[in-house]
């Protein structure tokens, strides 16, 4: 099957500062990468849509200018958290879709203290 | 947009029992009906999927159904073991291939 890397796959950062998530996909180009959150015992939540080359598009509710999505290649999507609190920690993680299949990322684990 | 509903949110059975978890969904034009596995702090993982043209999966204990009339479809485990237990999610994809999730249920299998 197809392969997702995300890293880091936890970080612990100080309230008000930046954190920057990377997903790659190794062996297959992906226009299109989906990042998803998933706070604790609940079930996963669409955030954006990254598209490379073009703007990503946010789910209603989803802040564009404090999660900013970066897709600069075809195998590399970027999600930023700006301006951390304590509400952002949860667990993020990203998909690229091949065909219909979903390939997720390890997942990335923010804890913002 | 779509909207997935899943029952029920916990489950517990026995060894060698059967689970079945049920979800709906909203939009007609989802086409793509997918079932993960998730272990905690873990990524989903792909344990059957089924698209709309057919009525029934099945992959040695598990098997999924679906019914497009009634926007259901359902996941059944079979012959249950404590390695089954884990966090299942039902998940609905439409033309965009971003996946809406149910709930979760939480399966237990006692030994």
């Amino acid at each position: 099957g197809a392969v997702v890397s995300q890293h880091p796959s936890w970080v612990i950062c100080k309230s008000g500062t930046s954190v920057k998530i990377e997903c790659r996909s190794l062996d297959f180009q992906a226009t299109t990468m989906f990042w998803y959150r998933q706070f604790p015992k609940q079930s996963l939540m669409l955030m954006a849509t990254s598209n490379e080359g073009s703007k990503a598009t946010y789910e209603q509710g989803v802040e564009k200018d404090k999660f900013l999505i970066n897709h600069a290649s075809l195998t590399l999507s970027t999600l930023t958290v700006t301006s951390a609190h304590p509400e952002d920690s949860s667990f993020y993680i990203c998909s690229a879709p091949r065909t219909e299949e979903a390939f997720f990322g390890q997942g990335t684990r923010l804890t913002v203290v | 947009g779509e909207n997935v509903e899943q029952h029920p949110s916990t489950l517990s059975v026995q060894e060698g029992d059967s689970a079945v978890i049920k979800c709906t969904y909203s939009d007609s034009a989802s086409n793509y009906f997918p079932w993960y596995k998730q272990e905690l702090g873990k990524r989903p993982q792909l344990i059957i999927d089924i698209r709309s043209n057919v009525g029934e999966k099945k992959d040695q204990r598990i098997a999924v159904t679906l019914n497009k009339t009634a926007k259901h479809f359902s996941l059944h485990i079979t012959e249950t073991q404590p390695e089954d237990s884990a966090v299942y999610f039902c998940a609905a994809v439409t033309g965009r291939r971003a996946l809406t999730f149910g709930s979760g249920t939480r399966l237990q299998v006692q030994p």
